[in-house]
């Protein structure tokens, strides 16, 4: 068990940009979760994928956001014309199926909008 | 919709002592899980303790226990001999059950500092 993966660790851009985050999670993991961490706050929810499938996703998730998860393994979240408040913390974890399961969190990758 | 509210944003303790954070919760499910994470500065969140609803004992992980009061949606967590190393911030979380959502809403967290 090595954990979940996201890279990068940060991410420095100018406003308006596009970028692009990885995250590879726990090997036997079919569930993958994106949230979204601002300073002060606790994580919010983004989006969530069983397997390749994407079953949820929250009105945060704006038409600038989207989110992949090809092949069942690892997941990417793109960021499109990037504003200033898209300056956060991105935290992918993974879980198991199961309700009671709890979820797993990577390092997170920081985003910071010059 | 679910909230979670953690009302004190920093605790302090002096280490090998007790220390209580407070978690109060909105829902109008009756089958859940709540959960308290952990998020050291500069490092990943990991799971501290985690209590089924339906669960009337209270969970405990070693120095870390609950007080789960249903009735009045409260999910309290108590750190007994703090260390040093429980510095972080703790965060409350709820997932619920109903209507297929996976996913977990989490408080705005509380800092808890250790005093040698």
């Amino acid at each position: 068990d090595t954990g979940v993966s996201q890279d990068p660790r940060h991410k420095i851009t100018k406003r308006g940009q596009n970028v692009t985050f990885r995250c590879d999670p726990i090997s036997e993991h079919n569930r993958l979760y994106w949230y979204r961490q601002t300073l002060g706050q606790g994580p919010e929810f983004l989006t969530y994928f069983q397997n390749e499938a994407q079953l949820e996703k929250s009105r945060l998730l704006s038409d600038r956001f989207s989110a992949e998860r090809p092949k069942g393994s690892f997941s990417t979240l793109e960021i499109q014309r990037t504003e200033q408040g898209d300056s956060a913390m991105y935290l992918c974890a993974s879980s198991v199926q199961g309700a009671n399961q709890p979820q797993h969190f990577g390092d997170g990758t920081r985003l910071s909008i010059l | 919709a679910q909230t979670v509210t953690q009302s004190q944003p920093e605790m302090s303790v002096q280490e090998a002592e007790t220390v209580t954070l407070s978690c109060t919760y909105d829902t109008s499910e009756s089958d859940y899980y709540l959960f308290w994470y952990k998020q050291p500065p500069s490092r990943q969140m990991i799971l501290v303790i985690r209590q089924e609803a339906y669960k009337q004992q209270n969970a405990t992980e070693n120095r870390f226990s609950v007080n789960f009061q249903k009735a009045a949606k409260s999910f309290s967590l108590k750190i007994s001999d703090s260390q040093l190393g429980d510095a972080a911030m703790y965060f409350c979380a709820y997932r619920g059950t109903q209507g297929g959502s996976e996913k977990l809403v989490f408080g705005k967290g509380t800092k808890l500092t250790v005093n040698p």
